[in-house]
């Protein structure tokens, strides 16, 4: 089975970090290019960042660059987002999804809350 | 950055055909992805490239995408369809993939 498990949200003050995780598992991890993908609850969807199969190229939202980096563990079928200098616009639920061949999304996983706030 | 609008909500009874427009300038000449949100559940891809389905999806999910606007057609509409829907483009913007704000979908 297809399987993405995001770990490592939680509430943060302003100005915090935390290290998101994303464990695959059911698919051939280093065969895909991956992506973070956010959503404030009860709001739309915005994509936050996109790595390459090898972990060689990032991209990142411009609302996040500077701050947040990607970065994956192929060998232990595991993506990464690290997130500093946390702001309150960037509290929502963080999923994980894998990059379909002409950009869509699939799978993805069930997502993780993060809540920036004193 | 290229703009996708998408109405707020869409209402229709169990068995009629529903119809989820995604606005957007010229996105005929690019591919539409669709992704069903049930409540308290991650997005699920219905639809890619316009109008092909990924396996398990029913064929009653359709799509289509010319000019400035992209449809996704659920036919004989049932409860269990009820959900938040999202069109989906690549842009060669500095924010290259672009969503919708979504319609919720409501079976009457």
């Amino acid at each position: 089975e297809v399987q993405l498990v995001e770990s490592g949200g939680g509430l943060v003050q302003p100005g915090g970090s935390l290290r998101l995780s994303c464990a695959a598992s059911g698919f051939t991890f280093s065969g895909y290019w991956m992506h973070w993908v956010r959503q404030v609850p009860g709001k739309g969807l915005e994509w936050v960042s996109r790595i390459s199969r090898d972990g060689s190229i990032a991209t990142y939202a411009d609302s996040v660059k500077g701050r947040f980096t990607i970065s994956r563990d192929n060998d232990k079928n595991t993506l990464f987002l690290q997130m500093d200098s946390l702001r309150a616009e960037d509290t929502g639920l963080y999923y994980c999804a894998g990059a379909g061949p002409r950009d869509w999304f699939d799978p993805w996983g069930q997502g993780t809350l993060v809540t920036v706030s004193s | 950055s290229y703009v996708l609008t998408q109405p707020p909500s869409v209402s229709v009874a169990p068995g009629q055909t529903a119809r989820i427009t995604c606005g957007g300038n010229n996105i005929g000449s690019k591919s539409v992805h669709w992704y069903q949100q049930k409540a308290g559940q991650a997005p699920v891809l219905v639809v890619y490239d316009d109008s092909d389905r990924p396996s398990g999806i029913p064929e009653r999910f359709s799509g289509s995408n010319s000019g400035n606007t992209a449809t996704l057609t659920i036919s004989r509409v049932e409860a269990g369809d009820e959900a938040d829907y999202f069109c989906q483009v690549w842009d060669s913007g500095s924010d290259p993939w672009v969503f919708g704000g979504g319609t919720k979908l409501t079976v009457l």
